[in-house]
């Protein structure tokens, strides 16, 4: 049964760098049958698909234009997580964050089929 | 990316049928079958039901189906049971990003 387990901070200051942590139980961030995204919800954006990447012989990084150039994506190979970081957060940032996993077997671009349990992220001072 | 559109809304009694839609463009719904579909209950993390236009997950049961015409897929959710009772939402691939409808709130009176 794979699950999602994820940590991180859940206030952070205006023109600071949000990090969470998203750890894989029961499957693995080096799968090539799979992709490894960051989803994130609020009332005002609903939901947005944010960054995505995925391991087939080699790393493959992907981003939303909306966050294009303060958004990180990175795979931990040794702890079996990927991690997201946003950088320069404003109060529009303020939502609650997912990670979440895709087969690519399923049409791996938008079959999101495992998601964290969600983390409430509150960006202000 | 503009979000695709679905109502608002939608109700239905218990054991009748509701049909949701999610129109896109022929960049993204009607352009591939990269479309999903997803059930919300409130303070949840969004579970899939429906992936690639028609497809179910294991678990998923067969009382919710998937289909597409042009660039609008549809959700239909036959037998209509209380704890259908969520926000649904769809979602599709323009060819560089991916993008969510709005989402439609499910009552089920």
């Amino acid at each position: 049964q794979v699950q999602l387990q994820q940590s991180g901070p859940r206030l952070v200051k205006p023109s600071q760098t949000l990090s969470l942590t998203c750890a894989i139980s029961g499957d693995s961030v080096s799968s090539n049958s799979v992709a490894w995204s960051w989803i994130r919800q609020s009332p005002s954006r609903g939901l947005e698909w944010l960054a995505r990447t995925y391991f087939v012989s080699t790393w493959s990084y992907e981003y939303a234009v909306s966050v294009r150039g303060r958004v990180t994506i990175n795979p931990d190979t040794s702890k079996n997580q990927f991690t997201l970081q946003l950088n320069s957060v404003t109060p529009a940032d303020t939502a609650v964050y997912y990670c979440v996993r895709a087969p690519h077997a399923w049409g791996g671009i938008v079959s999101f089929d495992i998601w964290g349990q969600g983390t409430t992220v509150t960006v202000s001072s | 990316q503009s979000a695709l559109t679905q109502p608002p809304s939608a109700s239905g009694s218990p054991g009748q049928s509701v049909t949701i839609s999610c129109t896109g463009t022929s960049g993204d719904v009607g352009a591939h079958n990269y479309v999903s579909w997803f059930q919300q209950h409130p303070g949840k993390a969004p579970k899939l039901l429906i992936y690639e236009v028609t497809n179910r997950p294991s678990g998923v049961p067969d009382r919710f189906s998937g289909s597409k015409s042009g660039n609008t897929a549809s959700l239909t959710v036959s037998g209509l049971q209380a704890e259908d009772e969520a926000d649904y939402f769809c979602n599709s691939y323009t060819g560089s990003t991916v993008i969510f409808g709005g989402g439609t709130k499910l009552t089920v009176l």
